[in-house]
């Protein structure tokens, strides 16, 4: 089967850290960039990043460089997404999502809440 | 970045009529570089609609979009109850990728 599942929800404190993982199954791993969305309560999704899991190249959006690292273990085919220096505006769920031959994000995860309070 | 304006913000219609979500972008995006997502409470985004018109595996023929430069519209013909949901577009021609802010349709 097709999917992406993610780890369970996080609480945080301001100025922690926070790492979701992505395991993935039922396709070539290596094949489809992730990429990692979040969402904020009530707005549209965020795009953060990107990882190519075959050869670890990394591009991140320019709000998050500097905060976000995103890798990969092919082994166990699974992304991870690691956010630091959090405060409340990291409150939010955070997904993964595949990205098919043509750019479309056809595959997402089920979404990890993240809560970042004091 | 491209900044994608949606509207309504709100769509107030009941089960048989017709929606209609129109997407406006900032500036020129490529027709195979757009696409639409639907999002029910408490799910992930699903996709939708790619390259504009095409719609992804298992999506229902009453979904169709289309649209050009910097204009675009998703329209749901015969709306479903599974139909009342959120959608975003979604732009990712010039980096980095971008949704709008989401269109409501509700009952």
């Amino acid at each position: 089967q097709v999917q992406l599942v993610q780890s369970g929800a996080e609480v945080k404190k301001p100025g922690a850290s926070v790492k979701v993982s992505c395991r993935t199954s039922g396709y070539r791993f290596t094949a489809y960039y992730l990429h990692w969305v979040r969402q904020a309560p009530g707005q549209g999704p965020e795009w953060m990043g990107r990882i190519h899991p075959n050869s670890g190249d990394t591009k991140y959006g320019q709000k998050f460089q500097g905060r976000v690292t995103m890798t990969r273990d092919t082994s166990i085919t699974t992304g991870y997404m690691e956010l630091s220096n959090l405060t409340s505006d990291d409150t939010a769920i955070y997904y993964c999502a595949r990205d098919d031959p043509y750019g479309d994000l056809d595959l997402w995860g089920q979404g990890t809440q993240v809560t970042v309070s004091s | 970045d491209i900044v994608l304006t949606q509207s309504p913000g709100t769509l107030s219609l009941s089960p048989g009529e017709t929606a209609t979500l129109s997407c406006r972008a900032s500036q020129f995006v490529r027709l195979s570089h757009l696409a639409w997502y639907q999002q029910r409470p408490g799910q992930a985004p699903r996709l939708l609609i790619s390259g504009t018109s095409s719609r992804a595996t298992g999506i229902p023929d009453r979904f169709s979009g289309g649209g050009s430069g910097t204009d675009f519209t998703l329209t749901i013909s015969r709306l479903e109850p599974e139909d009342f949901a959120v959608y975003y577009c979604q732009q990712y021609h010039i980096p980095p990728r971008t949704f709008g802010q989401g269109t409501k349709v509700e009952i």
